[in-house]
Order: structure tokens, then C-alpha cells, then sequence
């Protein structure tokens, strides 16, 4: 079946250090999502890309859609306390469904 | 927050008995979600629903039932909970007004012991 995967699992960063994390589908998407997760809370949409070679930035995050619609990437500049958190991919898996990517857990140390 | 309870919020359960997760919505969406949540597995989908009484299988729905008989309710079922079961389940449902925009619910901690 459909699978969608992150890479790395963890990471650790010292502060202003900058960060990527990478979402890997099995299949084409026709969109991607990414989510935010804080500890303790729930996911929360930051971004959807849905063009070939698509690069959006909100402030320091940067997102790319891959060029064949099978890969994305969240790079984060200088990262700061508040990064800290669970990074999601997402892609649809069927009308109005679903997939996400396992997560990439985000760690800054001051 | 698209307006999305869940309850209870935090429940330890003993195994083999049946345990319901209650998700309500206040904004008359027509799609909604269950998805767990674990450590390496990230979110995976356990049933959705598309409408009063139309819902499916996600990736992982052996072991759960759910129904809807409201629009604004959808109830997720652990027939006789396993430890396997311990998890944090997320309701979800699409801001139909906003496309494919994903909102999620509080969360709730399920311990099976």
C-alpha cells in the first residue's frame, strides 16, 4: 500500500543552527501538507504545496515540493526554542483521505 | 479550531473491556477521522466517515468499529481494548471551507493496563 516516510526520525539542534527534515511517498501526490505538532498538543496546518518544483516560505521555513511530486522537504534557518515539536507530512490518499509521513521529532537545545 | 471536542480526554482502561471515544463537531463537516498516534508510526488512520451512517477502514482499523448517527458526532469503538491499543487517538475532520486543510481535535490519551 501507499507509504509515506520522514527522515530523520529525531534531531537535535543547538539553537540558530538550521534544519531539515525530508517526506518520502511511495506514490505521486497530487498535493503535500505539512503539520506542526508542539508537545503535548495536536497537528496544526502550516502549508500545502501542490505544484511540481513548488518552493513556499513562511519566515524562516522554507518548503519544496519535488520535481517528480514524490518528495518534499521543511528546512527551518536558524532555528529557535519555539521549533520544538513534531514535523508531519501529508498526502491524499484517495478522495478526501489522508496519509501521513511517520514525523520528524524536533528538538532545540538553548 | 474548527470546533472539534473529544472526550474523555484521558482514560486508563483495563484489558478486554470495550472503551467509546467521542468526537463532536459543531460546524456540520462532512468528513471525519480517527487517527492514532505512536511513537515511529506517526498518524495512521484508523476509519473515516463521509457522511450520517458512510464511513470506511483506514490503514489500521482491526480491532476498532465506529459509527455515526449524527452529523456532529462520530464515535470510535475499541471492542475489547489490548494493550497494543495504548495510544493518543486524534479526531480530524477537512474545513470544507478551506479545501483539503486538515483540523485536528485536543487528543485523547488512552492507557490500556
Amino acid at each position: 500500500g501507499q507509504q509515506v516516510m520522514q527522515i530523520p526520525q529525531y534531531q537535535h539542534v543547538q539553537e540558530g543552527e538550521d534544519f531539515t527534515t525530508y517526506c518520502n511517498s511511495s506514490t505521486t501526490l497530487s498535493n503535500i501538507q505539512w503539520y506542526k505538532q508542539r508537545p503535548g498538543g495536536h497537528p496544526v496546518f502550516l502549508i500545502q504545496l501542490v505544484k511540481s518544483g513548488e518552493v513556499k516560505k513562511q519566515k524562516r521555513l522554507t518548503f519544496q515540493f519535488g520535481e517528480a511530486k514524490k518528495n518534499s522537504s521543511l528546512h527551518i534557518t536558524a532555528t529557535q526554542t519555539t521549533d520544538v515539536g513534531t514535523y508531519f507530512c501529508a498526502g491524499p490518499s484517495g478522495t478526501y483521505k489522508y496519509i501521513f509521513g511517520t514525523g520528524t521529532r524536533l528538538k532545540v537545545l538553548a | 479550531d474548527a470546533g472539534i471536542t473529544q472526550s474523555p480526554r484521558h482514560k486508563v482502561t483495563e484489558t478486554g473491556t470495550p472503551v467509546t471515544l467521542r468526537c463532536h463537531q459543531t460546524e456540520n463537516h462532512r468528513y471525519m477521522y480517527w487517527y492514532r498516534q505512536d511513537p515511529g508510526h506517526g498518524l495512521r488512520l484508523i476509519h473515516y466517515s463521509y457522511g450520517v451512517k458512510d464511513t470506511d477502514k483506514g490503514e489500521v482499523s482491526d480491532g476498532y468499529s465506529v459509527s455515526r448517527s449524527k452529523t456532529e458526532d462520530f464515535l470510535l469503538t475499541l471492542e475489547s481494548a489490548t494493550s497494543s491499543q495504548t495510544s493518543v487517538y486524534f479526531c480530524a475532520i477537512i474545513g470544507d471551507s478551506s479545501g483539503n486543510t486538515i483540523y485536528f481535535g485536543e487528543g485523547s490519551w488512552l492507557t490500556v493496563v
